[in-house]
């Protein structure tokens, strides 16, 4: 049972347009949630964070919201440029004593069109 | 440079052979994870270990045996693998205790096991 689910396989975006990314959560003991960006070849790369205490964290043109009571959380990168093209994992956490455990999603692919 | 390294980048191996997979961190974390992407699926946490301690092993097969000799070096020993265990295999490491639980990502080892 997926406890992480990215339902949109894929995402195309014009260049300078706003790209939502949308990631939908099961558990209620995550606490913590993050996106990371993928580039063929290459491992995942940490992108941006919230905390379950917060709903709307921004960085430059990305923004995360989360939406507790909805158990969602979105992505938002405005403008899209064509090097946002990639594949975006949502991933979230839940406290635990020692090692952070990440659950993850199973991707959104975005394609930046010119 | 996430400051990760893995290595060989790729392998092929029969399922009879052993062999094993490296990964290094260079960001003085002290939590190190191995995990497992296989086609369309989201990314499955295989081993965890936090102060050169396995903390968790998510019931992976004994024919994957990870070893840790410190907090900076992770291997993945390989033996008589099936075809099925063809997937690109991530190494991560994160600081514990964090409250952020950003684990930052090697670039993976594609492996095929024909």
């Amino acid at each position: 049972d997926q406890q992480v689910k990215q339902n949109s396989p894929s995402l195309s975006v014009q260049e300078g347009r706003i790209s939502i990314l949308n990631c939908d959560y099961t558990n209620s003991m995550f606490d913590y949630f993050l996106w990371y960006k993928k580039y063929p070849a290459e491992g995942p790369t940490f992108l941006i964070s919230i905390s379950s205490i917060k709903d709307k964290n921004e960085d430059g043109r990305f923004t995360v919201f989360l939406n507790k009571s909805a158990k969602h959380l979105s992505l938002h990168i405005v403008p899209s440029q064509p090097g946002d093209s990639a594949v975006y994992f949502c991933a979230a956490s839940a406290k635990t004593g020692t090692a952070s455990k990440l659950t993850f999603g199973t991707g959104t692919r975005l394609q930046v069109t010119l | 440079e996430t400051g990760v390294t893995q290595t060989p980048r790729h392998l092929v191996m029969g399922m009879t052979n052993k062999k094993s997979l490296k990964c290094e961190q260079h960001l003085g974390h002290n939590a190190m994870y191995w995990y497992k992407q296989s086609a369309k699926k989201p990314l499955e946490l295989m081993f965890v270990y936090s102060l050169e301690e396995r903390v968790e092993n998510n019931s992976v097969p004994s024919r994957f045996s990870p070893e840790c000799p410190n907090s900076s070096h992770l291997f993945l020993h390989l033996h008589t693998l099936q075809p099925e265990d063809s997937a690109l295999y991530l190494c991560a490491s994160s600081q514990v205790p964090g409250g952020t639980y950003e684990q930052y990502f090697g670039p993976g080892t594609r492996l095929t096991v024909t």
